[in-house]
């Protein structure tokens, strides 16, 4: 069974303050790697994504740090909002047959505190 | 972009009876489309893949009779619960890669089904 580890279960942050939540993945195969993000009784919605090819992606608030060799990536929400309370999910895929599929983490339920 | 639409978002019935969920590509074509299982403040377990055209295929430990999928046409995937149960109430979530091949999924909102 491919897994994608994810940790912490829950997180609660003040606002201003950085959330990180940290996935690490076993299938070397994995190619692509994307967050996302859902507020309850929604789908989720893809926040961001990298390649493992790239050590860092930025987009706004969001980033994501990658480490190939320790198969670890993780998710950095700086200046961290109420409006950020949702839960997270990594998920990890790759390529195969004409369609993908995604394995997901088990989610972080962020709480950000006024 | 790609916009996934799901009908009902939330839907109640009496057990024993059978509730059909329709997923919907709004602005593009979907040959393959994934439904999702979310028990609450759990991850999103795959159910099926379904392809437009043929059968669908089950992840192991789901119930194909139970779950019946129908991918009719390239924009509209149904999945019907048969004979649903208590157990079976559920969030359940269908999604798309909004391009063929795409490494990502559009998500619809989900549909929750509460089974009395």
């Amino acid at each position: 069974q491919q897994q994608v580890k994810q940790s912490p279960q829950s997180l609660i942050v003040q606002k201003g303050g950085i959330s990180i939540i940290n996935c690490a993945y076993e299938n070397t195969a994995f190619d692509y790697f994307p967050w996302y993000q859902q507020f309850p009784g929604k789908g989720p919605a893809l926040l961001i994504a990298i390649r493992p090819d790239v050590s860092e992606k930025k987009e706004g608030r969001f980033t994501i740090s990658f480490n190939k060799s320790a198969k670890q990536f993780s998710l950095h929400i700086m200046d961290s909002q109420p409006g950020d309370s949702a839960t997270y999910f990594c998920a990890a895929t790759y390529s195969n047959s004409g369609y993908s599929t995604l394995t997901f983490g088990k989610g972080t339920m962020l709480l950000v505190s006024p | 972009g790609a916009v996934v639409s799901q009908h009902p978002s939330r839907v109640i019935c009496k057990s024993g009876t059978s509730v059909k969920i329709e997923c919907r590509s709004l602005d593009f074509q979907a040959t393959t489309m994934f439904w999702y299982r979310q028990f609450p403040k759990q991850s999103l377990m795959l159910m099926a893949t379904s392809n437009e055209g043929s059968k669908a295929t089950y992840e192991q430990g789901v119930e194909k009779d139970k779950f019946l999928i129908n991918h009719a046409s390239l924009t509209l995937s149904t999945l019907t619960v048969t004979s649903a149960h208590p157990e079976d109430s559920s969030f359940y979530i269908c999604s798309a890669p909004p391009t063929p091949g795409a490494n990502v999924l559009t998500f619809g909102a989900g549909s929750r089904l509460t089974v009395l």
